[in-house]
């Protein structure tokens, strides 16, 4: 069955450090988010990418974050500069269009100390 | 965003059916019932979704009220590995209509 493979799996990095999450998306979907769950907290939205730019975004995803699909096969979130409350998992999904389900990636532990 | 509601947590005790309510007074025409899981430490996981008519599939089953005010995932034979947070989710039918999780019902599957 297709996947999301989303690297790394878990990441440290220093308070104001840039880090990128990558993702591979499914190959024939069109439609690409990123998620973060902070530990024991729900599931929140961060971006929806569609068409080479951004389609939604969330009020977390501000000036510090971005995306982007490079080569048509990889989809990265860029944070520019992590702040401690940045400590998440990161969660990148792909949908292949009409009202599919998302398929997720198993996620990147990003912290930050 | 439309709203459902559902218990905070349940238990079920292994090989025997599940049900899983979710409420959604609030819904309109347009959306569809998303039911997602997430096992411990993974990403959600998509298990099945409906408009109107019950849905089957090799994971669930969606039984949908005729008002379509609630509807309930039906695990007919739970294993330990069903052990997971279950979310009941609307979505309009736009292709680019966002995901938004709850808090889902944490279900138990004692052994």
């Amino acid at each position: 069955e297709p996947e999301v493979t989303q690297t790394p799996s878990h990441q440290v990095t220093q308070m104001g450090q840039e880090v990128i999450l990558r993702c591979v998306p499914i190959s024939n979907h069109l439609y690409f988010y990123w998620y973060r769950q902070i530990l024991g907290q729900k599931v929140e939205f961060l971006v929806s990418f569609y068409n080479n730019e951004i389609s939604e975004k969330s009020e977390i995803f501000d000036d510090q974050f971005s995306v982007e699909r490079p080569d048509g096969s990889n989809f990265t979130l860029k944070i520019r500069s992590t702040k401690l409350e940045d400590s998440a998992m990161y969660f990148c999904a792909s949908m292949g269009g009409g009202n599919y389900g998302y398929t997720f990636g198993s996620g990147t532990r990003l912290t930050v100390v | 965003d439309a709203k459902t509601t559902q218990p905070n947590s349940m238990e079920s005790n292994e090989e025997e059916p599940v049900h899983l309510p979710c409420n959604h007074s609030t819904i309109s025409g347009t959306d569809y019932i998303h039911w997602y899981r997430q096992l411990p430490s993974q990403g959600p996981e998509y298990v099945i979704h409906g408009l109107t008519s019950n849905v089957n599939n090799r994971m669930a089953s969606l039984a949908i009220a005729e008002d379509r005010k609630s509807s309930t995932l039906i695990l007919h034979r739970a294993t330990l590995r069903d052990a997971a947070v279950y979310y009941c989710i609307l979505r309009v039918t736009n292709r680019d209509d966002k995901i938004i999780f709850g808090k889902g019902t944490r279900l138990h599957i004692l052994p």
